[in-house]
């Protein structure tokens, strides 16, 4: 299983572009990059899945250089309601491996 | 679709006691994972479940049991409560191997 590593915390202000970057020097080539986002006593959300370059949906951004080692989630104009805790994971698409969640990145957006 | 759902909500128990929680799977997932929240340790892995067999297995002690029933409904059991029980366990479903998870809210499990 990839290993990653974020930041442990970040601040940031409202109307911001926050980019949180995840390091998986060891990612595999079946491997895809996933990010949730935990808010206290709620279940991680889904919010954005890739496997390289860039992909967008309607809450985020995630980029991926050519390398795969990295990879940056970009959130775009946050709000006071986007403090939480942002997780990346790397995870197989081809294998029944177990998930394993880092310690994440707590995001903290200040007014 | 309805989401990934969870009984009870909350719980409290006293050491000793044992405690079962539920989880329903979206609808035409076949994949239960469970893991257990705390402060100190973040989210850790309990075990997943896959058509009814236990696939992969976290390093929890023998106290902490799950299975899976035919309709991929998953239950875990926890005996002999401990005080360092006291967490959030969340159950996540996929569709199989390798799809993106989607969390429960979560059961809040208080043990005094």
């Amino acid at each position: 299983l990839a290993k990653t590593t974020q930041p442990i915390s970040m601040d940031s202000y409202e109307g911001q572009e926050v980019n949180i970057t995840c390091s998986h020097n060891n990612i595999a080539t079946n491997d895809y990059i996933t990010w949730y986002q935990q808010f206290p006593s709620q279940g991680p959300r889904f919010i954005i899945q890739g496997y390289k370059t860039k992909v967008t949906n309607e809450v985020a951004s995630l980029f991926i250089p050519a390398d795969r080692k990295s990879s940056t989630l970009s959130l775009p104009r946050v709000s006071l309601s986007d403090t939480a805790v942002y997780y990346c994971l790397v995870a197989s698409m081809n294998r029944d491996d177990k998930i394993i969640f880092g310690k994440g990145t707590r995001l903290h957006i200040l007014p | 679709k309805a989401g990934v759902t969870q009984t009870p909500r909350y719980l409290i128990k006293t050491r000793g006691q044992q405690v079962t929680l539920s989880c329903s799977p979206i609808s035409g997932h076949r994949s239960v994972s469970w893991y257990q929240q705390t402060p100190g340790q973040g989210l850790q892995f309990l075990f997943e479940y896959f058509s009814e067999t236990q696939r992969n297995k976290g390093n929890f002690p023998g106290r902490f049991s799950g299975r899976q029933f035919s309709n991929s409904r998953s239950e875990m059991n926890v005996s002999t409560l401990e005080l360092g029980d006291s967490a959030l366990y969340l159950c996540a479903s996929r569709l199989g191997g390798g799809e993106t998870q989607y969390f429960g809210p979560g059961t809040r499990l208080l043990v005094l």
